[in-house]
């Protein structure tokens, strides 16, 4: 199993470019997620998804846009990148929540830097 | 609300000290809980996690952590840190929400001297 993967490793854009960020596990997992991580602030949650087609909000959704077409791939999209959404961005995946929550898997991380 | 608070944002201790990193929680039902390891420029790994039963739960690489649900803490430790022991450490709480929502903490930066 490769896991959680995210592409690309690396990526500078700048003010008002659009991207998408890559995610996808190979781990059956309903539940994904996507967390920004930012100095002195921990990981703070953008968007989840509890499966194929349903996707719902996180702490700080604005200026991303996620869907859900497959159970493997779960990709963010920065409709106009601002200066303010350089950070690091991680994905993550694990069971849906049932009698007990599941750990999350992560992958390596996107880090990206908007000029 | 949930929430969890990681008190200490920087740690320093000598190779070979024992280590105590804390963790409180706010979760109004049973909590499950989590402790996460993340070195320089990787991915979070799991350490350890805790869903109910035994209070003292191991987890890899030699840590433990203690559940005190009158503390509402879940503190990481560790008898005897190594020089690759030093990492950002996270403390999560898993929500019985919508999903598998985790609430993270701060975190904690461990710098280990030799």
């Amino acid at each position: 199993n490769a896991g959680v993967t995210q592409t690309p490793k690396f990526q500078v854009l700048k003010t008002g470019q659009s991207m998408t960020l890559q995610c996808a596990q190979d781990m059956n997992h309903e539940y994904m997620s996507w967390y920004r991580q930012d100095p002195g602030m921990g990981l703070r949650l953008i968007h989840y998804s509890v499966g194929a087609g349903i996707t719902d909000q996180g702490e700080v959704p604005n200026g991303y846009n996620v869907s859900r077409s497959t159970t493997e791939d779960f990709p963010l999209r920065l409709l106009s990148a601002a200066p303010s959404q350089t950070s690091v961005y991680f994905c993550a995946s694990s069971y849906k929540f049932g009698q007990v929550a599941y750990e999350q898997y992560f992958g390596p991380g996107t880090r990206l830097t908007v000029t | 609300a949930q929430s969890v608070t990681q008190p200490d944002i920087h740690i320093t201790v000598s190779e070979g000290a024992s280590l105590e990193l804390r963790c409180n929680y706010s979760y109004g039902a049973t909590p499950y809980l989590f402790w996460y390891v993340q070195s320089p420029g990787q991915g979070l790994q799991l350490l350890l996690k805790y869903f109910s039963g035994d209070t003292l739960v191991q987890g890899i690489k030699g840590f433990e952590a203690e559940f005190k649900r009158s503390q509402s803490s879940f503190n990481l430790r560790k008898p005897s840190v190594h020089w690759s022991d030093a990492a950002e450490y996270f403390c999560a709480v898993g929500a019985r929400g919508t999903g598998n929502q985790f609430y993270f903490g701060t975190g904690t930066s461990l710098t280990v001297i030799p």
